[in-house]
């Protein structure tokens, strides 16, 4: 089976520096992808992560390290508007037909 | 505009009442999918379309139908709610490479409430 943590809830300062951290177990893997859900909105695709490393895109980057089986999502200057719930997910490996996420950390953004 | 989109996007039912979740995308996507949402418990998929006329289950079917009779739409039957499958519903869409780059699109999402 799959199964991803994370932790739960998030504070932080705008304008601060925040990491959330994903841990993962898999019986295979193809990567690890970063989705953003706002209250009462839809999930939205933020980033992926195949090869280990750091994927920069913007305010926010991703990394991997799969000899850990962890990645991390890294949101700088934060703004208000991040506030959210970010997941972290990956495909089953094989057919690739379902993602499994994590159950998400809340991050709020305080001034 | 690129979009999935779901109706109806709020409904309260009564247990027993079948009632019809629609979704539709406009990019051409051979994959759909349906996720339910819960505190807790995160996404978690219902079923799935690899292409046309083709489905299967996902993590929990279980009260469930769907079809895939078109490659644009993916309705989600429920033949007689009851109050467990009150729950925030989302379609998904992607294309194959899409899919092992963790890449879906979401639709708007459908609160449903059974009584």
């Amino acid at each position: 089976g799959q199964s991803l943590e994370q932790p739960s809830e998030v504070t932080a300062v705008e304008g601060a520096i925040v990491q959330i951290n994903c841990t993962y177990q898999t019986s295979g893997f193809y990567g690890l992808s970063w989705y953003q859900q706002h209250d009462g909105g839809a999930p939205t695709f933020l980033s992926y992560n195949a090869l280990d490393g750091l994927e920069e895109t913007g305010r926010f980057s991703s990394f991997l390290s799969r000899s850990d089986s962890y990645g991390y999502l890294l949101l700088q200057e934060l703004q208000m508007k991040d506030s959210a719930s970010y997941f972290c997910a990956v495909p089953l490996t094989g057919t690739a037909s379902k993602l499994t996420f994590g159950t998400g950390t809340r991050l709020q953004v305080t001034l | 505009e690129a979009q999935v989109t779901q109706n109806p996007r709020y409904l309260i039912t009564v247990t027993g009442k079948k009632l019809t979740v629609t979704c539709s995308q406009n990019m051409n996507h051979e994959y759909m999918s349906w996720y339910r949402q819960d505190p807790g418990l995160g996404l978690r998929q219902i079923y799935y379309s690899m292409n046309v006329e083709v489905t299967d289950k996902g993590d929990v079917p279980e009260g469930y139908k769907v079809s895939r009779k078109e490659k644009r739409n993916f309705p989600l039957i429920l033949e007689s709610p009851s109050p467990n499958q009150t729950s925030l519903y989302f379609c998904a869409s992607s294309i194959p490479t899409g899919l092992k780059s963790g890449e879906l699109f979401f639709g708007e999402g459908s609160r449903l409430t059974v009584l």
